[in-house]
């Protein structure tokens, strides 16, 4: 069973860059049996997706944070990662890594989810 | 404002059923059979609980089902338990550019 595990800041400055690596485990990301994505949530608030890459490195990105967002993939170290410039209060959340087996709709696997705070 | 839409809140007794609505657009539910719903306990990750609007990933109690009649999606739970408690969100694809939309989510309350 595929599992996931985000890492990275808890707190990001406003106006820089947050970045966070998900490291798979019990499976390999160049098997190309899944797309990776990551997904927020402001506390107490719903669900965003923010866009996926396959292992190929093809990405897709939700337009609303388009310009601001670059996910990639390091098949070497089995992680990809997602870096959000520009960050506002408004992109406090806390960060999912998931994997897709089918449809990018359904996640299979959810990382237990990371909370970034950005605050000066 | 979700492009889906859920109610707030729905509630019901141990052992009864309940339903859970997820509306959208011809553009989303209506148009494709990749309706999703997930389970999430407060500060847990969200659990897929349905895929392809009625599938049930292994593991998920049969207790579990979903459906679809036109832009309307819904995922129903029979035999309520306490655990069952949690809040749940659809998700759908979608022909529009975000590619993956979600619902504001429903909060299950067992009384």
């Amino acid at each position: 069973q595929v599992q996931l595990q985000e890492s990275g800041p808890g707190l990001v400055k406003p106006s820089q860059t947050l970045s966070l690596t998900c490291t798979v485990s019990g499976g390999s990301i160049s098997s190309g049996d899944y797309y990776w994505s990551w997904i927020r949530q402001p506390p107490g608030k719903g669900l965003e997706w923010i866009g996926y890459i396959y292992y190929s490195g093809s990405t897709y990105y939700n337009p609303s944070l388009k310009s601001r967002v670059t996910i990639s993939v390091d098949t070497s170290k089995n992680q990809f990662s997602l870096k959000l410039s520009s960050v506002t209060a408004a992109d406090t959340a806390v960060y999912y890594c998931a994997a897709h087996r089918g449809s990018i709709a359904a996640a299979d696997y959810w990382g237990q989810g990371t909370l970034v705070t950005v605050s000066s | 404002q979700s492009a889906l839409t859920q109610p707030a809140s729905v509630s019901g007794s141990p052992g009864q059923s309940i339903t859970i609505s997820c509306t959208g657009t011809s553009s989303d539910v209506g148009g494709y059979n990749y309706v999703s719903w997930y389970q999430q306990h407060p500060g847990k990750a969200p659990k897929l609980m349905i895929y392809e609007v009625s599938n049930r990933p292994s593991g998920v109690s049969n207790r579990f089902s979903g459906s679809k009649s036109g832009n309307t999606a819904s995922l129903t739970i029979s035999g309520l338990q306490a655990e069952d408690e949690a809040d749940y969100y659809c998700s759908s694809y979608t022909s529009s550019s975000t590619r993956v939309v979600f619902g504001g989510g429903t909060k299950l309350t067992v009384l």
